[in-house]
């Protein structure tokens, strides 16, 4: 089966450090990955999205990197805080993009301690 | 603009009783989705819709009806409620097709079927 995996394990960081969270795939080349943030009790929030030909993308303190060899991407934070502290999600389209429907992975907990 | 607003955002039901979810979106989007996150678990797809009056399901189908009779309203429908369906209800909406992958989520409907 086509999956998309997360580390379900929470990630603990001290303030100020880059938090590095993994989202796997197997079995398919996704052409697209997205990023979302989730808070307690709230819908998620996009991120970021990034595309199989580019290797890297970032926006503000967020960087986001596309492995198709590795069949992994990689969510960095840099100089993080605690209001970073949340549920992240990856996601991968699902079928045709033009029907824009998702496949998430179960989403990595950080925990920014100050 | 209020983006995708669900209502109502808690609900504890009886089994066997029905109900419909809210979804509306004020930001002229052709494609809205439902999902349910379950805890600890990424969002699975119920159905979905690319324009009004077309529906089609997701991963999840089972127990949920919906319409689209307009653009900005996508209910979601649950006849006969079962425990099975106790989770949190997203809706989403996207601009669609290669033009913005980007989905918009509402706060969530917590559903508790007892």
């Amino acid at each position: 089966s086509q999956k998309i995996e997360q580390n379900s394990e929470a990630l603990n960081i001290q303030e100020g450090k880059t938090a590095t969270l993994t989202c796997n795939y197997t079995n398919y080349s996704p052409a697209y990955l997205q990023w979302y943030r989730q808070d307690p009790g709230r819908g998620p929030v996009f991120l970021l999205l990034i595309r199989e030909n580019e290797k890297e993308k970032r926006k503000e303190r967020l960087k986001v990197t596309f492995d198709t060899t590795l069949k992994q991407s990689l969510f960095h934070i840099t100089a993080s805080q605690p209001a970073d502290s949340a549920t992240y999600l990856c996601a991968r389209i699902n079928g045709s993009s033009n029907t824009g429907k998702l496949i998430f992975g179960q989403g990595t907990t950080l925990q920014v301690k100050p | 603009n209020a983006g995708v607003t669900q209502t109502p955002k808690f609900r504890i039901l009886k089994i066997g009783q029905s109900m419909t979810l809210q979804c509306a979106q004020d930001m002229n989007h052709n494609y809205m989705y439902w999902y349910r996150q379950d805890p600890g678990m990424g969002l699975k797809l119920i159905y979905y819709s690319v324009g009004a009056g077309i529906t089609d399901k997701g991963e999840v189908p089972n127990g949920y009806n919906v319409s689209r009779s307009t653009t900005e309203d996508f209910p979601l429908r649950l006849e006969l409620a079962a425990p099975s369906q106790t989770s949190v209800y997203f809706c989403a909406s996207t601009l669609g097709g290669q033009i913005s992958l980007e989905a918009f989520f509402g706060q969530g409907t917590r559903l508790t079927v007892v």
